[in-house]
Formats: C-alpha cells, structure tokens, sequence
C-alpha cells in the first residue's frame, strides 16, 4: 500500500495563476481532508469530504475548490493564486466518522505563490 | 468553539532523558478524543498516541504516555528515553466526538530538539 500520496511535492504559481493538487488514497477511506499548515498557526483545514461525491467546507475554505469524483482521490484547485496562499498543504484520509479511526497524512505539498 | 494551546514553542532534552510537552485546551463537549501528531523533517505527520475522553486511565505507547487531565482541560505529552529519532514537531490535536462534527482542531506545535 502506497497510503496517502500527494502529487506534485513542490510548485510555485505566479498571482493569478491556477493549478490543482492531488491527493490520492489506497486504503478504501471514506473521509478526506486537506488541511494547510503555516508557521505558527498549526494545521488548519480547508475543506474536507466524508464520501465519493461529497465535500464540505472547513475552517479557511476562500479561494479554494475541492472535487471528490472518485472514492480515491480528492483535489484541491486554486482557480486564482494568492500570495497569502503560499503554504504547505496536507491531504489526510481515514476510515469512518469514529475519531478512533487513524487519520493518515500524506507528504504534504509546498506551495509558493510569487 | 474548541481550541488547542500549546504553550512552549520549543523544548530540548538530553537523549535518554525524559520530556513533557504540555497541551491545553478549551472544550464545552464532554466526549471527545485528543492526540499527539509527531512531524519530522520529512514533514510526513505520523500518530503518536491517542486519548479518548471517557477512559479515565492514560494512554500509553512504549515511550510514550500521557497525562489526561480532563477537569483541568490538560494533555501532556511525555517522551521517556528520549532518542535522536524523537527530534520533531509534536503536535496536540482535538476531535469532537459529536454527531456530525469532523474537523480535528490543532495547536501550534512545539519543536522538540534532541541533544547528543
């Protein structure tokens, strides 16, 4: 099992750019989450998806998407880049609702916006 | 709303000494979980230990306990035998075992430096 992987491990976007982050998960997990992470402030989550075809927002959703087509995989779009969007970005996934359940992370991805 | 404090940004121990890192937090619910997260280098986050608020008695994994506190709104980290390996950023995180509710809250971190 390759677990949570995220695809691409480092970008760096131009202000008003685009691009989209992938996370993908082999575990059969029903929940995902994409959380950001910046110095000083821990993670936070951003949006996140309790099944294929489900998605919600979380503390920090502006100027962010997030689709959920496949069971799989979950991503996370920037439709027009910011500045203060430069972060590292975190997909987790885990089994079910029941907090007992493992949240596994994945890499992270670092995200500079020029 | 919950929040999670955690108060020292930065500790250092002497490997094979023991360190607690502390963690508060602020909570209306009375059933909930708690957990410290370990971040390395790597950035990879990698559970360290989890708490469920209804068992009275602390977690424990190897080197790793807690101290529960529930009235007191604490969860302490403590890391026996500390290692090389130990260095990281630990993190302390709630989750709200409510109907509904799914979001983890985290604190901030503390950088644990561990010297040879």
């Amino acid at each position: 099992n390759a677990g949570v992987t995220q695809t691409p491990k480092f970008r760096v976007l131009k202000t008003g750019q685009s691009m989209t982050l992938l996370c993908a998960q082999d575990m059969n997990h029903e929940y995902m989450y994409w959380y950001r992470q910046d110095p000083g402030m821990g993670l936070r989550l951003i949006h996140y998806s309790v099944g294929e075809g489900t998605t919600a927002k979380g503390e920090v959703p502006d100027g962010y998407n997030v689709s959920r087509l496949k069971k799989q995989n979950f991503l996370l779009g920037l439709e027009s880049a910011a500045p203060s969007q430069t972060s590292v970005y975190f997909c987790a996934s885990k089994r079910g609702f029941y907090a007992y359940n493992e949240q596994f992370f994945g890499p992270g991805t670092r995200l500079t916006v020029l | 709303a919950q929040t999670v404090t955690q108060s020292q940004p930065e500790m250092s121990v002497q490997e094979a000494e023991t360190v607690t890192l502390s963690c508060t937090y602020d909570t209306s619910e009375s059933d909930y979980y708690l957990f410290w997260y370990k971040q390395p280098p790597s950035r990879q986050m990698i559970l360290v230990i989890r708490q469920e608020a209804y068992k009275q008695q602390n977690a424990t994994e190897n080197r790793f306990s807690v101290n529960f506190q529930k009235a007191a709104k604490s969860f302490s980290l403590k890391i026996s035998d500390s290692q090389l390996g130990d260095a990281a950023m630990y993190f302390c995180a709630y989750r709200s075992d409510t109907s509904g509710t799914y979001k983890y809250i985290f604190g901030t971190g503390t950088r644990l430096k561990v010297l040879a």
